[in-house]
């Protein structure tokens, strides 16, 4: 299996602007989860998702940070419009039950400048 | 609120020392607790994962233990190589809502 993918692997974008990551879960995967991670917060959760189905998005900062999972192999985190602060990396994860190991893909290198 | 708390913020040793990274949580109804590494760039990698039954895991030179009660791991890495520099994170799981992290420890490993 080629793991969880994410796209793109970096952006910079100007503030104002709108951003779309997107996610590609494992396959078989009925989890998945956006975390995001800065040198002074560490890793926080947005959002997961359990068969497609938004179970927590206590995370989600503000209005101006949607999710969506349309379907079982695809989800996508919007930042609209995009401020300097929500400079991070975004870590996309994906596992199959609750008790078992989480997979992370590569992350989205985000600078809003 | 679960809160997982790693010590040392970074830790350096010289290649060969064994070592130990501590983790304690505050809620010790969790299903499970996982390690991870993360390289510079890059995303997390599981290392182990520990069942809220089991008191070990071991995988190569990584020992892993957990006290549930005590609400504290441990991650034992033996005869340390500087390939094991990068930052371990650990991770409680918990019925209602996903993996909570700490912030990590880094490791330097130098030769």
């Amino acid at each position: 299996d080629a793991g969880v993918i994410q796209s793109p692997r970096h952006e910079v974008t100007e503030m104002g602007q709108e951003v779309t990551l997107r996610c590609k879960p494992i396959s078989g995967h009925n989890s998945l989860f956006w975390y995001r991670q800065t040198m002074m917060r560490g890793l926080e959760l947005l959002i997961y998702f359990n068969n497609n189905v938004p179970i927590d998005d206590s995370g989600m900062p503000e209005d101006r940070f949607s999710a969506k999972m349309p379907n079982a192999s695809f989800s996508t985190l919007k930042i609209q419009p995009s401020e300097p602060r929500d400079s991070a990396v975004y870590f996309c994860a994906s596992t199959w039950g609750q008790r078992n190991t989480i997979y992370f893909g590569e992350g989205s290198w985000l600078t809003v400048v | 609120k679960q809160e997982v708390t790693q010590i040392p913020a970074a830790l350096s040793v010289p290649e060969g020392e064994n070592l130990v990274l501590n983790c304690s949580f505050t809620d010790s109804a969790i299903y499970n607790l996982q390690w991870f590494r993360q390289d510079p760039g890059k995303g997390l990698t599981s290392l182990l994962l520990i069942q809220s039954s089991q008191r070990e895991q071991t995988s190569g030179r990584l020992n892993a233990s957990l006290d549930k009660s005590s609400g504290r791991s441990t991650l034992y890495i033996a005869a340390s190589q500087p390939g094991d520099s990068a930052t371990y994170l650990c991770a409680v799981n918990q019925a209602g809502t996903a993996l909570i992290f700490g912030k990590g420890t880094t490791l330097s490993v130098s030769s």
